[in-house]
């Protein structure tokens, strides 16, 4: 059991828009650690794909987004595609934990 | 191109031990922190451990504290993870990822494929 909170599914329909929470508590990312979102597509390693809560790196395109709310992040598709069918994890810190790097559980993101 | 490419794993009877390796390049080793992040069959990501870019500062998840050790060459450009009393819970996928910052402390911004590890009798 992550400490952070993400949905095990989400789907949509080409073109639709789909977000995907993450949810934290006052130890990682409501105590203002960075959120990092990954893209991990079927039998691959995973992607960075957000970095710092709403940056992309260089080739993601701009239909990915991220943003924060509180103990809370979400990452948002837009003009969703087949492609975009995977599954996707937020990361985070958190300062009750030895080591203290976190990742949710994942999301398994479905294009209907 | 930044490339990290995992070996040494292979299936291992419960209690024994395995090393892996990271070989590095594409970029300046030596600049950034480094990750060993696990990928049981079918489940989710699971950090491991973490290296900063002089090993000075070094961390574990709680279930692997005392039995994994990393360390890394910079002279070689690599990374290792020594794997003591592995448990059947530890079967997984390992990958090596780059960290954004010297200390461990920004984003995986670049995965190797990973290297399979199977404890099993």
């Amino acid at each position: 059991q992550s400490v952070l909170t993400q949905p095990p599914s989400v789907s949509g329909a080409p073109g639709q828009r789909v977000t995907i929470s993450c949810t934290g508590s006052s130890s990682n990312i409501g105590a203002g650690y960075d959120v990092h979102w990954y893209q991990q597509l079927p039998g691959t390693a995973p992607k960075l794909l957000i970095y710092g809560y709403t940056n992309r790196p260089s080739g993601v395109p701009d239909r990915f987004s991220g943003s924060k709310s509180g103990s809370s992040a979400s990452l948002a598709i837009t003009g969703l595609r087949a492609e975009d069918a995977a599954d996707y994890y937020c990361q985070s810190y958190d300062s009750s934990l030895s080591g203290s790097r976190v990742f949710g559980g994942g999301t398994k993101l479905t294009v209907l | 191109e930044v490339h990290l490419v995992e070996s040494g794993g292979g299936l291992v009877q419960p209690g024994r031990s395995l090393r892996l390796s990271c070989a590095a390049s594409g970029f300046t080793f030596d600049d950034y922190a480094m990750h060993w992040v696990r990928q049981a069959p079918g489940k989710g990501l699971e950090w491991v451990s973490s290296i900063s870019w002089n090993s000075g500062t070094i961390g574990y998840a709680d279930s692997v504290k005392g039995r994994f050790t990393i360390s890394r060459d910079n002279a070689k450009n690599s990374l290792y993870l020594q794997m003591n009393s592995l448990r059947v819970e530890d079967t997984a996928l390992y990958y090596c990822a780059k960290d954004s910052l010297a200390a461990a402390a920004g984003t995986n911004d670049y995965w190797g494929q990973g290297t399979l590890v199977t404890v099993s009798s």
